[in-house]
């Protein structure tokens, strides 16, 4: 399984841009990099995926660099409400087409106001 | 949108209970999953259904089962529930095979 490096915590003032690294240095050439949000003691919920080319929603940006080992969640605009655990995730094919979202620790977000 | 819902937010039953948890999905999604997520262990997938009345087992499929007998419905059962299932239980859809899963809000169990 491709593994998801990110930092532990990181802070950001309200109203700024609010930048998330991950580091999937083993992704393998067909995986997709997804990225949730879990919002204490309620369920994840979904931002943004993408493969290889940077992606933006309404939530969202993705930055994934062109040797595909990293990406970078961007929230352009920091609200309090945003603060939760961040997951990246590179979602694996296993037993045919199957596919399995493992996540990782993620990085809290801490908006300050 | 999507919506997932679960049956209970809270739960507390004591150990050798038979334990149901349900899941349910309002946009015809093929595929239900089974989470359960702990501290320091992250989400650990348990079951998952591409099909009505169809069911895989994920990661930690030992002391639950599972049924689904209708598309918008997924349950998963303890048949004896034991404290060491005491968790945040997530159930989750998709729409097709490795597509975006949309979560409910979870149930967290207590087993006394």
């Amino acid at each position: 399984d491709a593994k998801t490096t990110q930092p532990t915590s990181m802070d950001c003032a309200e109203g700024r841009a609010a930048n998330l690294p991950c580091n999937h240095s083993t992704i393998s050439g067909n995986e997709y990099v997804y990225w949730y949000r879990q919002i204490h003691s309620q369920g994840p919920q979904y931002i943004i995926h993408g493969l290889k080319n940077n992606e933006t929603n309404e939530m969202a940006s993705l930055i994934i660099t062109e040797d595909r080992k990293s990406s970078t969640l961007i929230l352009p605009h920091a609200t309090l409400r945003d603060t939760a655990v961040y997951y990246c995730i590179v979602r694996v094919a296993y037993g045919g087409s199957n596919y399995k979202l493992t996540f990782g620790k993620g990085t809290l977000l801490t908006v300050n106001p | 949108d999507v919506k997932v819902t679960q049956s209970s937010r809270y739960l507390v039953k004591r150990t050798g209970e038979k334990v149901f948890l349900e899941c349910v999905q309002d946009m015809d999604h093929e595929n239900m999953f089974w989470y359960r997520q702990d501290p320091g262990l992250g989400l650990r997938l348990i079951y998952f259904s591409y099909d009505v009345k169809m069911k895989e087992k994920g990661d930690i499929p030992e002391g639950y089962s599972v049924s689904r007998e209708k598309k918008e419905r997924f349950s998963l059962i303890l048949e004896s529930a034991s404290t060491n299932q005491t968790s945040m239980y997530l159930c989750a859809s998709s729409p097709n095979r490795g597509e975006t899963q949309y979560f409910g809000p979870g149930t967290r169990l207590l087993v006394l």
